[in-house]
């Protein structure tokens, strides 16, 4: 069964570091997105990502954070400058929809594994 | 803006038993999808049952099926036979659908605990 994947699946940074947190959505999912979960809360909306552009974004979704597809394959989100707060799991995930649907993920995600980021 | 709660931030039951996980949202839409998603200790997340609003009838997947009351705007998850495996956090979202402005942002509730006793 296809997967999303998402590396590295721990990170460490000091604050004020730039990471980059990087996922390979399922080839052939036309909607991508972040979510992160800080430890024992719940899980929180960042971004959406659709034809090459950010298509919504949370209040969470700061100047320090942003997302890009570099090649096609790979997503990525990156935090420029990162705080004590940003210490989270990070989830990417991408849905599977027909080009030009209103279905955007109305089947459900795929999500990858998660990328647990520890700030010290 | 839509908001979903969980209100037992904890369950547990008996291997083989049945359990049944609760989830209330709020929203303004008629039409709207809602997921229960299974985190075990792993973390990843799993879908496990998805309920699109304009169906009345409530999906079933194997042991999980859901009621889905949407005048009183509940979506619980009922879990039948219950196995050592679903001990996992069970979390209930809303999806509006996708389309202008919205690309299928998920809202999530805070979680339901779920430990499986054998």
């Amino acid at each position: 069964e296809p997967e999303v994947t998402q590396t590295p699946s721990h990170q460490v940074t000091q604050m004020g570091q730039e990471v980059i947190l990087r996922c390979v959505p399922i080839s052939n999912h036309l909607y991508f997105y972040w979510y992160r979960q800080i430890l024992g809360q719940k899980v929180e909306f960042l971004v959406s990502f659709y034809n090459n552009e950010i298509s919504e974004k949370s209040e969470i979704f700061d100047d320090q954070f942003s997302v890009e597809r570099p090649d096609g394959s790979n997503f990525t989100l990156k935090i420029r400058s990162t705080k004590l707060e940003d210490s989270a799991m990070y989830f990417c995930a991408s849905s599977q929809t027909r080009r030009g649907s209103s279905q955007a993920g109305a089947y459900g995600y795929t999500f990858g594994s998660g990328t647990r980021l520890t700030v010290v | 803006a839509q908001t979903v709660t969980q209100s037992q931030p904890e369950m547990s039951v008996q291997e083989a038993e049945t359990v049944t996980l609760s989830c209330t949202y709020d929203t303004s839409e008629s039409n709207y999808y809602l997921f229960w998603y299974k985190q075990p200790p792993s973390r990843q997340m799993i879908l496990v049952i998805r309920q699109e609003a304009y169906k009345q009838q409530n999906a079933t997947e194997n042991r999980f099926s859901v009621n889905f009351q949407k005048a009183a705007k509940s979506f619980s998850l009922k879990i039948s036979d219950s196995q050592l495996g679903d001990t996992a956090m069970y979390f209930c979202a809303f999806m509006k659908p996708g389309g202008g402005t919205s690309y299928g942002k998920l809202t999530f509730g805070q979680g339901t605990i779920l430990t499986v006793h054998p």
